[in-house]
């Protein structure tokens, strides 16, 4: 079966500090991987994308890997502010199916406090 | 920033009302989604579509139905609303590079039946 586990589920830090979140997937045949953030009664938006050749990716402070042999992704949040505050989903897509179907994890709440 | 708009963002209505949720994209996009997410809870596909005049059904049953008249437009549609449907539904789009298939969300409705 087709899935994508996060961990923590939820963590709390402060303002200034780094943090790591975790993703592991059991999705095949692999297409790609990427993190979304959502914040609070909003839609998820893309942060990173990564395929099968890729294992590392930045955006400004985030920073993403993949290890596609052991099938295990982290976000990497550097500097963390107020604006982190919210949910983060690990998304791994299919390449089985010409919809590209997307699997979800149930995110890691993030709570940053000054 | 994605042009995608749902609307109502929020909506408080009583059982068995017929509602009606509405997706809008400017970008021209051919698929379109609506997922369901309930809280801390990862997003569920209940519906898609390849583009004018297809409609298929997603990974999670729901009772609702769709419609895609226009390419722009993905209405959602509940003939009678129950407490059960009380959930965040959130529309998606994404456009003709499959390979990465990335989706752009919109706000999101927030449906709450009594």
């Amino acid at each position: 079966k087709n899935q994508v586990e996060q961990s923590p589920q939820s963590l709390i830090i402060l303002e200034g500090k780094n943090c790591t979140l975790q993703c592991n997937y059991t999705v095949s045949p692999f297409s790609n991987l990427r993190w979304y953030k959502q914040d609070t009664g909003r839609g998820p938006v893309s942060l990173t994308i990564m395929t099968f050749s890729e294992n590392t990716k930045s955006n400004g402070r985030y920073t993403a890997t993949l290890d596609a042999d052991t099938k295990q992704s982290s976000l990497h949040i550097t500097a963390s502010q107020l604006s982190d505050s919210a949910s983060y989903i690990c998304v791994v897509s299919d390449r089985g199916s010409t919809l590209g179907r997307l699997y979800f994890g149930r995110g890691t709440q993030l709570t940053v406090w000054p | 920033e994605a042009d995608i708009y749902q609307t109502p963002r929020y909506l408080v209505i009583g059982t068995g009302k017929k509602i009606t949720l509405e997706c809008s994209q400017t970008m021209g996009h051919d698929k379109m989604y609506w997922y369901q997410q309930d809280p801390g809870m990862e997003l569920h596909l209940i519906h898609y579509s390849y583009g004018v005049n297809s409609t298929e059904k997603g990974d999670l049953s729901s009772e609702s139905t769709v419609s895609r008249i226009r390419t722009e437009h993905f209405p959602l549609t509940l003939e009678s609303a129950r407490p059960s449907h009380t959930s965040q539904y959130l529309c998606a789009s994404s456009g003709i590079e499959v390979s990465r298939n990335i989706q752009y969300f919109g706000a999101g409705t927030r449906l709450s039946v009594l």
